[in-house]
């Protein structure tokens, strides 16, 4: 059964990078299929999309944060990867991973998520 | 962008009763919405997709239903395990995008 699971660190300065990763198992993340997204929630909070990335690279962000977010994929190892610069304490949530299908559709599975707090 | 209305934020209930749930879009959005169970310190999980199809595993107390702007999640018989925060999500525009959420609590 496919499982994905995030890894990064827990604590980011404000104005750094947050630098997470996903890593996929029990399936491929080279499946013609699926897309592989982010989506964070901030604590005591709602739900909001980060960006998704292919297999082969092609990448779709949020406009409300594009200019700050890269997400990459690394097929030999299983694994896609987020980056978000300049942050803030307003990007203190948990970040999960998942995956879609097609451009836009639900997201089944999620990762357990990951809490990042931005503070100094 | 889509605005999406989920209401009641909190909605208080007791084991056995029928819940329902309302998720309202600014536009419609054809059958293009997920519900999604959250409990606390967990992932989402989803439930229903296509607005109407049951996930596989997921018990038949659940259900949805609505298309264009108009959307319901119903859970026919509370069970204590369904105490949770439920979302919906809809992903018929970019960027897709989440209801803010119904807390449903025991009464």
């Amino acid at each position: 059964q496919l499982q994905l699971q995030e890894s990064g660190p827990g604590l980011v300065k404000p104005s750094e990078t947050l630098s997470l990763t996903c890593t996929v198992s029990g399936g491929s993340i080279s499946s013609s299929s699926y897309y592989w997204g982010w989506i964070r929630q901030p604590p005591g909070k709602g739900l909001e999309w980060i960006g998704s990335i292919y297999y082969s690279g092609s990448t779709y962000y949020n406009p409300s944060l594009k200019s700050r977010v890269t997400i990459s994929v690394d097929t030999s190892k299983n694994q896609f990867s987020l980056k978000l610069s300049s942050v803030t304490a307003a990007d203190t949530a948990v970040y999960y991973c998942a995956r879609h299908c097609g451009g836009y559709s639900q997201f089944d599975p999620w990762g357990q998520g990951t809490l990042v707090t931005v503070s100094s | 962008v889509i605005w999406m209305t989920q209401s009641p934020s909190l909605l208080s209930a007791s084991t056995g009763d029928r819940v329902t749930i309302s998720c309202r879009m600014s536009q419609g959005i054809s059958s293009y919405l997920a519900w999604y169970q959250q409990k606390p310190g967990k992932a989402p999980e989803l439930l229903i997709y296509a607005a109407s199809t049951l996930q596989s595993g997921v018990p038949s107390r659940f259900s949805g239903s609505g298309s264009g702007t108009d959307f319901t999640l119903t859970i026919s018989c509370l069970q204590s395990e369904d105490f949770a925060t439920y979302y919906c999500q809809q992903y018929y525009s970019f960027p897709p995008s989440f209801g803010g959420g119904t807390k449903v609590e025991i009464k």
